[in-house]
């Protein structure tokens, strides 16, 4: 298995512009989770979902930011506007089954200027 | 009551020493203790993991300690080696429910060569 896997690596875009972040999970996995890696605040949880199904998404930080997975196989996650404080990684990750152990992919690294 | 507790934020170690880093939790509920390895341009993965019905799990060079009591686990890693050079993550959930899995703030440790 090629593991989860993200795109773009790098996304370089100018303040107000969208941003779409995608996400292939691993194929079997139920649970899909986006994160946001910052310096200052570490790993934060951003929307999770469960068979396609978002379960909570309570750590997305405004309505700016919007997560979908319209099939078992992939993912998005949009800002839009974007904003320079939104500069950081994303990650997804995907799991078996709850409780089991996540695997990350490599990671978005947006920068917004 | 959800937050994880990571200490310290950074360590060096000479080669072949000993590294240690420790967690705190509040939630006696949490039922699984995973640790998680990142490399620079990579996503976090995971390394090793306890229930707390035991006191120690050892992989290979590393180990988790774990004391119900104190509410805390400490990753022990034995004859460092300059590859291990990486941030380290902390985290906890229970493995039964639907609850976000809390990671710790992260532990950059290097390695002398």
């Amino acid at each position: 298995d090629a593991g989860v896997i993200q795109s773009p690596r790098h996304e370089v875009t100018e303040m107000g512009q969208e941003v779409t972040l995608r996400c292939k999970p691993i194929s079997g996995h139920d649970y899909l989770f986006w994160y946001r890696q910052t310096m200052m605040r570490g790993l934060e949880l951003l929307i999770y979902f469960n068979n396609n199904v978002p379960i909570d998404d309570s750590g997305m930080p405004e309505d700016r930011f919007s997560a979908k997975m319209p099939n078992a196989s992939f993912s998005t996650l949009k800002i839009q506007p974007s904003e320079p404080r939104d500069s950081a990684v994303y990650f997804c990750a995907s799991s078996l089954a709850w409780g089991s152990g996540y695997t990350f992919g490599s990671g978005t690294r947006l920068t917004v200027v | 009551q959800q937050q994880v507790k990571q200490s310290p934020q950074s360590l060096i170690v000479q080669k072949g020493g000993i590294s240690i880093i420790n967690c705190a939790y509040e939630n006696t509920a949490f039922d699984y203790f995973p640790w998680y390895q990142q490399f620079p341009g990579k996503g976090p993965a995971l390394l090793i993991a306890i229930r707390p019905d035991v006191s120690e799990k050892k992989e290979g060079r590393f180990t988790i300690s774990f004391n119900k009591s104190a509410k805390q686990f400490s990753l022990h890693i034995m004859d460092s080696q300059p590859g291990d050079s990486a941030t380290y993550f902390c985290a906890a959930s229970r493995m039964n429910r639907d609850d976000k899995i809390i990671f710790g703030k992260g532990t950059r440790l290097h390695i002398l060569p």
